[in-house]
């Protein structure tokens, strides 16, 4: 099994609300990743969670809020976005954070739009 | 600091044909990873080859071929003969020995394939 499953594919939230994206992978990786991508542009780092605990930030408001609750679940929690936070979200995981010799694999994203 | 090329934005070609994407790569590591990722309209980043710098032997997986040439900083992709499901934006992409406490990649602006029937 090398998948990386997230909830919701799709997702619609006004600027007020409050909703969670959901990642999940049964392939016993300890490193989990968050990248946002924007229409016809590459993929852009987020977040990265290394055996449950958070290890890179990159500068991301505080809007939205990640969190890793296990070794195979990892949520983005977001509130009071803006119009310009919609894009693809897009959740990968990898074996290790310190061994380089393997790839991420990625999710199909949650196509994000906000009103 | 470390920096991925996709020049080419968009290629089209006809079904069959053979067609190269090209990536040229700068990094001041000696031990450096480089891949190449598909995307489909679905979304979901599908992973297709992972390069070591110390691996130069090119490789062949069926239609797909890959020339890695560290003298020109440079991991070429090739698909022969190519199919209407090959239509994908296609990324190649960096991940330094160095590159601070987690492997990151660097994606290069990727490109965007479009094979005609």
């Amino acid at each position: 099994d090398t998948e990386v499953t997230q909830t919701p594919k799709h997702l619609v939230m006004g600027m007020t609300n409050k909703k969670s994206l959901k990642c999940e992978q049964h392939m016993g990786h300890r490193a989990m990743y968050w990248y946002k991508q924007k229409a016809k542009k590459p993929p852009e780092l987020m977040f990265v969670y290394s055996y449950e605990k958070l290890s890179i930030n990159e500068s991301v408001p505080s809007r939205f809020s990640p969190e890793c609750p296990n070794s195979s679940l990892l949520n983005l929690h977001l509130h009071a976005l803006q119009p310009e936070d919609s894009a693809l979200y897009l959740c990968a995981s990898s074996q290790d954070l310190g061994i380089m010799n393997t790839e991420a694999f990625f999710g199909q994203g949650t196509r994000l739009t906000v009103v | 600091a470390q920096k991925v090329t996709q020049a080419q934005t968009e290629i089209s070609v006809v079904e069959k044909e053979d067609v190269t994407l090209d990536c040229v790569y700068e990094t001041r590591d000696t031990t450096y990873y480089l891949f190449w990722y598909k995307q489909p309209p679905s979304g979901e980043l599908v992973f297709l080859i992972r390069r070591n710098s110390f691996d130069e032997q090119n490789e062949i997986s069926g239609r797909y071929s890959w020339n890695f040439q560290k003298s020109t900083s440079s991991f070429n992709f090739t698909i022969t003969a190519s199919q209407v499901v090959d239509s994908a934006v296609y990324f190649c992409a960096l991940s330094e020995e160095n590159s601070g406490s987690a492997r990151q990649l660097t994606f290069g602006s990727g490109t965007q394939l479009t094979v005609l029937p």
